[in-house]
């Protein structure tokens, strides 16, 4: 969906070093999530923000750090990459006013660590 | 917490057969939506399931919700190669009608023409 976006969409790094993947919607939605994807275990949700001054951890949040720079721009970041966050990463926004709140994916982020 | 557990991991068919993947929550559900990725796309939503033991049909896709409200399915039937892809359930909590989902492993799904 092109309403929400993902930079970079392709990354290499070396094991240790801080990077950041960020995404970025012009739907309008308060709710932004972080998720990881990786072969046989689905999408694993890292963080999540239901506004701007609300974050909250999902179920594998070590490793990772998030920011809400504003309703539009949420920001996930590996402080200090290992290989095995090597993942797909998806940005996905949702809307709890509507009637099903359904989430909103951008194209993710491949990320190799080496 | 909450799991969703989404078998089978893969499924191969040849096109024109059928294919149900199946969903099974470790506590009751609020509702349950189903999403579906492209090879090389992101995960695109389908249809949400509200009511114990709904059915809906999309075209070729019928979804069911359990009665218990803990588990679900997709079929398809006569498979096309534009079915190809990766199906996920996600559910909600019971007694939260919003916020966020816990996604199943999802199911591969391969069509051989």
């Amino acid at each position: 969906d092109a309403d929400v976006t993902q930079t970079p969409r392709n990354r290499i790094t070396k094991t240790g070093k801080r990077i950041m993947l960020e995404c970025s919607q012009t739907k309008g939605h308060d709710r932004m999530y972080w998720y990881r994807q990786d072969p046989g275990l689905g999408l694993r949700l890292i963080y999540y923000s239901f506004d701007v001054k609300d974050i909250n951890k999902g179920e594998i949040s070590d490793g990772y750090s998030v920011s809400r720079q504003a309703q539009a721009k949420f920001s996930l970041s590996l402080e200090s990459a290992i290989p095995n966050q090597t993942a797909l990463y998806f940005c996905a926004t949702s809307d709890p006013r509507q009637g099903r709140e359904t989430q909103y994916f951008g194209p993710g982020t491949r990320l190799l660590v080496l | 917490g909450q799991q969703v557990m989404q078998i089978p991991q893969y499924q191969h068919v040849q096109e024109g057969e059928d294919f149900t993947t199946y969903c099974n929550s470790s506590t009751t559900l609020s509702n349950i939506q189903w999403y579906k990725q492209r090879p090389g796309g992101h995960p695109v939503f389908l249809i949400q399931l509200v009511k114990s033991g709904e059915v809906k049909k999309q075209k070729r896709l019928t979804f069911q919700f359990g009665e218990a409200k803990k588990n679900s399915s997709l079929h398809i039937t006569a498979t096309q190669t534009t079915d190809v892809g990766t199906y996920f359930c996600a559910g909600r909590a019971g007694g939260t009608s919003y916020g966020k989902l816990t996604f199943g492993q999802g199911t591969i799904l391969t069509v051989h023409p």
